[in-house]
């Protein structure tokens, strides 16, 4: 049992690269998150998806889109990076929004 | 987005020793208040999920309280083990949908031998 997976680990992009970092649980969750975690600002969220179909912004969207592709998996790309998303990038996963969430094991991506 | 505080940010406690912390949160629109241990290079998991006030929740040696009425909630370790050192996160849950969950900073917990 997997729990919630990411790729890539680690990640160094040039200004203005794109990329997209994958995530998928099978633990057949309804809702997934994508954060960020830079020091001393803990962890933010950027998007979420309550549910297969549907994607919100949460609290630092700018710069970036997602996908839900289907339950299992949701995506968060780069379209043109910037040294200010530099940062470690986790995905989670619940039920639903009250109940606890499970982390991947985080994407650290360092922008140049 | 609400105004979460942990304090302290960081702890030293030796072996042994029992210790505590707190997450203060807006009282207001409380649903839910979630603890969360975060070790160095892994990812958060979760401790607890708490809903009522004076809920009292216990995992092996640590255990949480939680008071609705006034914002805030403990976290009890007793007997400290260096496997103990982590950062611990609370999260109060406002209710509005999946981002009404609001992660604090942390408190960075040392267990020295």
């Amino acid at each position: 049992n997997a729990g919630v997976t990411q790729t890539p680990k680690f990640q160094v992009l040039k200004t203005g690269q794109s990329m997209t970092l994958q995530c998928a649980q099978d633990m057949n969750h309804n809702s997934m998150y994508w954060y960020r975690q830079d020091p001393g600002m803990g962890l933010r969220l950027i998007y979420y998806s309550a549910s297969e179909g549907t994607t919100d912004k949460g609290e630092v969207p700018n710069g970036y889109n997602v996908s839900r592709l289907n339950k299992r998996e949701f995506s968060l790309r780069l379209e043109s990076a910037a040294p200010s998303q530099t940062s470690v990038y986790f995905c989670a996963s619940s039920e639903a929004a009250n109940y606890e969430q499970y982390f991947g094991p985080g994407t650290r991506l360092t922008v140049t | 987005i609400l105004n979460v505080e942990q304090s302290p940010q960081s702890l030293h406690v030796q072996e042994g020793d029992s210790t505590n912390f707190t997450c203060s949160f807006p009282s207001s629109n409380f649903y839910a208040l979630h603890w969360y241990r975060w070790e160095t290079a892994k990812s958060p998991e979760a401790l607890f999920v708490m809903t009522l006030n004076g809920d009292e929740k216990k995992k092996g040696r640590i255990s949480a309280t939680l008071n609705t009425k006034e914002g805030y909630s403990y976290l009890y370790i007793k007997g400290s083990q260096p496997e103990d050192s982590a950062t611990y996160l609370c999260a109060p849950y406002s209710g509005g949908g999946a981002d009404g969950l609001t992660f604090g900073k942390g408190t960075h917990l040392i267990i020295q031998p």
